[in-house]
């Protein structure tokens, strides 16, 4: 069975904080996926990784994934409330997506 | 480009009952799959529909149900239902079976 844990589960923080969520598996996945879901409403794609190693960014979030491509990482830098939600990663495996339970980050400001 | 749509939002049933969700794929995708998410967690693979056919399942019972339609819309339907189907009903569609999906607003169930 895979399984994808996220840590932490919720995090609170004060506008202009920094925060590192962690997705972590024993499986290996073909791709990785973050996601940020809102109240009520379906994830949105943030970014998808597929090869070992892998760094993308967008605007303040920077997304890792693992060399052995088992585990991917989110940084967030100087958050702003706007960055309030459900993180979400998603590993890629035989066509479907194994969702870890989500982090809710809360961002005060 | 239209996005997935997924209908009805909001949804109350009853223990026992039937129910039927509805699904539109986003345009140029013919990949349908759908999750169910119960609250505070993240979402849970019910099953993939590839070229009208059931294409993996996750573990769900036989009173969960699919079809896909020539234009690559999507129905769940689930029997019999219980009250820990209350959830929120995710569909997801991508390009053949490139995991990199895209969601609906979702349906939310309510069983009483």
């Amino acid at each position: 069975t895979q399984l994808l844990e996220q840590s932490p589960q919720f995090l609170s923080i004060q506008e202009g904080e920094n925060l590192t969520v962690y997705c972590n598996s024993s499986s290996v996945f073909s791709s990785l996926q973050w996601y940020r879901q809102e109240p009520g409403e379906g994830p949105v794609l943030l970014v998808t990784v597929v090869t070992g190693g892998e760094v993308k960014k967008l605007k303040r979030l920077t997304f890792q994934f693992g060399d052995a491509r088992k585990d991917s990482s989110l940084h967030i830098t100087a958050a702003q409330p706007g960055d309030t939600g459900l993180y979400l990663c998603a590993g890629g495996y035989g066509g479907k997506l194994i969702f870890g339970q989500g982090t809710t980050l809360q961002v005060k400001p | 480009e239209t996005g997935v749509t997924q209908s009805p939002t909001h949804l109350i049933k009853t223990r026992g009952q039937q129910v039927t969700l509805r699904c539109s794929s986003q345009s140029g995708h013919n990949t349908v799959s759908w999750y169910q998410q119960a609250l505070g967690q993240g979402p849970q693979f019910i099953f993939q529909y590839y070229r009208e056919e059931e294409n993996g399942r996750g573990n769900f019972p036989p009173r969960f149900s699919g079809l896909q339609f020539p234009n690559y819309s999507s129905e769940l339907n689930v029997n019999a239902l219980e009250l820990d189907d209350s959830a929120l009903y995710l569909c997801a569609s991508s390009f053949l079976q490139n995991t990199e999906a895209f969601f609906g607003q979702g349906t939310r169930l309510t069983v009483v």
